[in-house]
Formats: C-alpha cells, structure tokens, sequence
C-alpha cells in the first residue's frame, strides 16, 4: 500500500520560470491538502482539494499560484514566475474524506529552490 | 484565526533525560495531533488525542490534551538518540479540515 508520493523531490528553477509539483495521494484517499514550509518553521496551510475542486485555497497567495486534482492523474501545485522567497518544501497530504477531522498523511514533499 | 504555539523551539536534552513540550491553542480544538519530522524528512503521525483530559502512551511518550481542549503536551522519558527530530502538535477546530500547525520543537541530543 503506497504511501502519498510527491514529485520531484527537489527542484531548483530561476526567478521568472514556472514550477510544477505533483502529489499522488494513498490508495483510496479522494482529499488532498497543500502545505508550505520555511525553514525552521512549521507548516502553513495553502489549499484543500477534492476531485475536480477546489474545497478551501485561503492559504495560498493570489498571484501566481494554482492547484488542481483532476479526475484522472495526480494533483498539482503550479507557481508561475517563481522569486526567491518560493524556496521552501512543499508538502502534500491526503486523507480518506470519511469524516471530519481526518487523518492526514504526508508525503516526503518537494524541496524548491529558487536561484 | 486560530493560532497553535509551541513552546520551547528548541530542546537540548542528555541522553537518559526526561522533556516536555507544550502546545497553546489561541481557540477550543475539535481534536489535536502530534507529528515528528527528522531532518531532512517529512511530518508523520504519531497521535490523535480527542477527548477532554485525555491522556495517551506510546512506549517512552505520553501525550495529553487539556480540560478545556486548548492545550497539549508531549513528554519524552529517557531520551534516545532515536527521538531526535522536530515535534509538531497540529490542531483542528470544531468540524474542520484546516490543521493548524505549531512552530514544532526542535529536540537535540547529546549522547
């Protein structure tokens, strides 16, 4: 039984490009959830998805950020014309939806890093 | 909004020793969680606590929430240097699905 894979696992983008981080949560678990870390911080909550919606996106900036769970595939985290202060990991986490609150599982997360 | 603080940042424990760490909600928590994350690593569950009072074991960890759901603690005995990580206590308020985080503690160890 596969745990939440994200991917990649590191990634290193130039101020002005786009990045893309993928999360496919475990077996069964139709909730995803989003969160950013700064070094030596905790976790900050950006967006909560189910299939094909976007249930909460409160945490995420405005500007240049999005994020989809399509029916089919995995779900994504897009930041458009990355700056410096994108650097951190991104976390990704799924849960069964079964009831509220719900466990959530974590991914190993994607480590950005802006040049 | 609901605020989760977490004291002390950092812990510098003998191996052998005893430590706590403290989790504050600013609100009333539906529940709160505790997640380790090692260096370089990502957060895993360790523990849900529920009701009031309640008072859960695991091996050398005991966790308890607070009567009044607003605050939890985590107490390590006899420190290893397997416990070396950053504890974070993660809270939701009633009915939600938002967890909010604390800053975690960060515990070294010296052998």
């Amino acid at each position: 039984n596969a745990g939440v894979m994200q991917n990649p696992r590191h990634l290193v983008r130039r101020r002005g490009q786009e990045a893309r981080l993928r999360c496919s949560p475990m077996k069964g678990h139709s909730h995803v959830y989003w969160y950013r870390q700064l070094p030596e911080e905790g976790l900050k909550f950006m967006v909560y998805l189910q299939k094909e919606n976007i249930i909460d996106e409160s945490g995420m900036p405005k500007e240049r950020f999005s994020a989809e769970f399509p029916k089919e595939g995995p779900s994504i985290l897009r930041i458009q014309q990355v700056v410096r202060g994108d650097s951190a990991a991104y976390f990704c986490a799924s849960s069964p939806g079964l009831e509220l609150p719900d466990t959530q599982y974590f991914g190993p997360g994607t480590r950005l890093t802006v040049l | 909004g609901q605020q989760v603080m977490q004291i002390p940042q950092y812990q510098h424990v003998q191996e052998g020793e005893d430590f706590t760490t403290y989790c504050n909600s600013s609100t009333t928590l539906s529940n709160i969680q505790w997640y380790k994350q090692r260096p370089g690593g990502h957060p895993v569950f360790l523990i849900q606590l529920v009701k009031s009072g309640e008072v859960k074991k695991q091996k050398r960890l005991t966790f308890q929430f607070g009567e009044a759901k607003k605050n939890s603690s985590l107490h390590i005995t006899a420190t290893q240097t397997t416990d070396v990580g950053t504890y974070f206590c993660a809270g939701f308020s009633s009915n939600d699905y938002k967890l909010s985080f604390g800053a975690g503690t960060t515990v070294t160890v010296r052998a």
